[in-house]
């Protein structure tokens, strides 16, 4: 079965540093793979996707993330972090072999950004 | 465009009433789906719906009831509130992008049972 790790459950930075989030996934083929982005109070907003191709895919605010087969991962990066990125952010695999559309979701990792 | 919106935004219910989260969307989408969010759990599937007319189960179903009443409106209803339910529920819809869908978040709705 398809699952999604998030090592890290609360991760701090200072404004400004480079952001480095981990996402490890289970499955067996090519997965679909997903970040999101909760601030607090609200919906999640769709950051990024990756579905095929160039493994280096560019999101919205700056965030970018990286495909690795090999080591099963697909983190998200961003360079220089701004406070208003404080917030919750989700991996997500999407259940490619049962054509249904669902979404498998890690259990999330909190960013706080220091001053 | 509204996009998708959930009502009403909190509630807070008595162990053993009943009440129906709304949820609406005007993205033409065929997908729809009910997520509830628990800290340190991610979010967890309770129902979904691929097109007009169908329903599935997900993850977490027990409990719960939905109605696909058309395109636009996907409900989930809560027969008898039980404690173990309070909890942040999201509604989504979902755009097939090859074998998966991209799908686009409502802001939720807060319950608490007491």
């Amino acid at each position: 079965a398809q699952s999604v790790t998030q090592p890290d459950i609360h991760i701090t930075v200072s404004e400004g540093a480079s952001l480095e989030l981990r996402c490890n996934y289970s499955y067996g083929a090519t997965p679909y793979l997903f970040w999101y982005v909760q601030s607090p109070g609200q919906g999640l907003q769709l950051l990024l996707k990756y579905f095929s191709g160039d493994t280096l895919v560019q999101g919205i605010k700056g965030f970018e993330a990286e495909f690795k087969r090999s080591q099963s991962s697909f983190n998200l990066r961003k360079p220089s972090v701004h406070w208003s990125d404080a917030a919750e952010y989700f991996c997500a695999v999407g259940d490619g072999s049962s054509n249904t559309g669902k979404l498998i979701f890690g259990q999330g990792t909190t960013l706080q950004v220091k001053p | 465009n509204a996009g998708v919106t959930q009502t009403p935004k909190f509630q807070v219910l008595k162990t053993g009433q009943s009440m129906t989260l709304q949820c609406a969307q005007d993205m033409n989408h065929n997908s729809m789906y009910w997520y509830r969010q628990d800290p340190g759990m991610g979010l967890r599937l309770i129902y979904y719906s691929a097109s007009e007319g169908t329903t599935d189960k997900g993850e977490v179903p027990n409990g719960y009831n939905v109605s696909r009443l058309n395109k636009r409106e996907f409900s989930l209803r809560l027969e008898s509130a039980a404690p173990s339910q309070t909890s942040v529920y999201f509604c989504a819809t979902g755009v097939m992008s090859g074998l998966t869908d991209t799908q686009y978040f409502g802001p939720g709705t807060r319950l608490t049972v007491l």
